[in-house]
């Protein structure tokens, strides 16, 4: 099956750190540009980040640049979202999500279920 | 900041019309912007409607279509059902590889 699997979900600490996976099957992970996606409770959905296939090019969203890296193992199929001085307002589902193609125009065709990040003391 | 403007709710009674639109705080939408439309239920991740402005995606009913209207992105359900009833987002390039979803609108249908 095509699908994506996010993993590592956790209660974590502010100012603390958390390393987000994804695995993907059933289609040839390396050809596709990568996304995080979060969405906070009972909030809208918010970019976070997205890599290149090759991992040549990675882009933030202002709010996380600096503190989160997203990063790739194409040889494992697996994209990952290393969430650093972790803050109350980065609580959310962080969901996984492939982009359709390499240039624009371009939009998500696949999506991961979601994994929970929650930061409180 | 460029802000991603979508209506925050709307209502449609069953089988009725309904124009949900995506604008940008500055400026106009084209199809440069990369238009695509997500729905979303509750508990659910988002699900892929419209790409590249107007395209539906696989297995996405012929009521759903995609446009530019004015100077927005615009998702039209036409003959609306009630499992139209979800949030729906926009998302739109802004160039320089950053994208931005809206605020989402909540449709209701009743």
């Amino acid at each position: 099956d095509v699908q994506l699997v996010e993993s590592g979900g956790a209660l974590v600490q502010p100012g603390g750190s958390l390393k987000l996976s994804c695995a993907a099957s059933g289609f040839t992970f390396s050809s596709h540009w990568m996304s995080w996606v979060r969405q906070a409770p009972g909030k809208g959905l918010e970019w976070v980040a997205n890599i290149k296939y090759n991992a040549a090019g990675k882009y933030y969203v202002d709010s996380v640049r600096g503190r989160f890296t997203i990063s790739r193992d194409n040889a494992k199929n697996s994209l990952f979202l290393q969430m650093t001085s972790l803050t109350v307002e980065d609580t959310a589902i962080y969901y996984c999500a492939r982009w359709a193609t390499s240039t624009l125009p371009n939009w998500y065709d696949l999506w991961g279920q979601g994994t929970l990040v929650t930061v409180s003391s | 900041q460029t802000v991603v403007t979508q209506e925050p709710s709307f209502s449609v009674s069953p089988g009725g019309t309904v124009t949900l639109t995506c604008g940008l705080s500055s400026g106009s939408v084209s199809t440069s912007n990369s238009p695509s439309w997500y729905q979303q239920t509750p508990g659910q991740p988002p699900r892929t409607l419209i790409f590249n402005t107007y395209s539906r995606s696989s297995g996405v009913p012929d009521r759903f279509s995609g446009s530019i209207l004015g100077n927005k992105a615009a998702l039209t359900i036409t003959g609306a059902q009630a499992d139209d009833d979800s949030d729906y987002y926009c998302l739109l390039c802004l160039g320089s590889g950053i994208w931005v979803f809206g605020g989402g609108t909540k449709l209701t249908v009743l």
